[in-house]
C-alpha cells in the first residue's frame, strides 16, 4: 500500500509560535486529509485539500496540496496550548476504499 | 465522533482469549474500517467493508476476523489475543469513497491491553 512520511515526528514549542509541519509519499494522491488528535479522542479532521496546488485555511490553521501531489503542509499560526496533540495526515487508500495515515506529529505547547 | 460507537471503551486481557469490539453506526454509511493505533506509527488498516455482506482485508488483518450482517454494525474479532495486538482501536464509517474526506467519522476507540 501506499506510504505517507510524516515531519517533524515532534515539536515543543513555546506559546505564540508558528508551528509547520509535511508530509511526503512516494506516489500521488489525489486528496489531502489534515487531522488532529487529542487524548482519549479518536482523530478530527481540520482541513481537507483536493487540488494540486489548492490552498486552504481553517482559522488559525493553513493547508497546501503540493505541486506535484506527492506532498501537502500543514502551517499553524500563533500557537496557543489548546493546539496541543498528534496531527495527521492522512490520503485516500486508492486499492482498499480507506485512508493511509502518516505516523503524526506530537504537538506540545507551553504557555 | 456522533453517529459510531465503538464497545467496549477499556479491555485488559489475557494471551490466548477471543473477544469482539463492537461498533455501530447510525448515519446508513455504506463504507466502515477498522484501523488500530500504536505510539509513533498513526493509524493502520486492519479490515474495511464496503457494504453488507463485503469485507476486505487491510494493511495488517492477520489475528482478526470481521463480519458485516447489517449496514449498521462492523465488529471486530479478536481470535487468540496476543500482547502485540495490545493498542488503540478506532472504528470509522463514511458516506462514500474515502476521496471527500470530509464524509468521514472516527469513533472514539478502545483501549486493549493483553497480558
Amino acid at each position: 500500500g501506499q506510504q505517507l512520511n510524516q515531519s517533524p515526528q515532534s515539536m515543543f514549542i513555546q506559546e505564540g509560535e508558528d508551528v509547520s509541519m509535511n508530509c511526503t509519499s512516494s506516489s500521488i494522491f489525489n486528496t489531502w486529509l489534515w487531522y488532529k488528535q487529542e487524548p482519549g479522542e479518536g482523530p478530527v479532521l481540520l482541513i481537507a485539500l483536493y487540488k494540486a496546488g489548492e490552498l486552504t485555511s481553517n482559522g488559525r490553521l493553513t493547508a497546501q496540496f503540493g505541486i506535484t501531489r506527492k506532498d501537502s503542509f500543514l502551517n499553524i499560526s500563533a500557537s496557543i496550548p489548546s493546539d496541543v496533540g498528534i496531527y495527521f495526515c492522512a490520503g485516500p487508500d486508492t486499492g482498499r476504499r480507506a485512508l493511509t495515515f502518516g505516523s503524526g506529529t506530537r504537538l506540545q505547547v507551553q504557555p | 465522533n456522533a453517529g459510531v460507537t465503538q464497545t467496549p471503551k477499556f479491555q485488559v486481557l489475557k494471551t490466548g482469549q477471543s473477544m469482539t469490539l463492537q461498533c455501530a453506526q447510525d448515519m446508513n454509511h455504506e463504507y466502515m474500517s477498522w484501523y488500530r493505533q500504536d505510539p509513533g506509527m498513526g493509524l493502520r488498516l486492519i479490515h474495511y467493508s464496503v457494504g453488507a455482506g463485503i469485507t476486505d482485508q487491510g494493511e495488517v488483518p492477520n489475528g482478526y476476523n470481521v463480519s458485516r450482517s447489517t449496514t449498521e454494525d462492523f465488529p471486530l474479532r479478536l481470535l487468540s489475543a496476543a500482547p502485540s495486538q495490545t493498542s488503540v482501536y478506532f472504528c470509522a464509517s463514511s458516506q462514500d469513497r474515502t476521496g471527500r474526506g470530509n464524509t468521514i467519522y472516527f469513533g472514539e476507540g478502545s483501549w486493549l491491553t493483553v497480558v
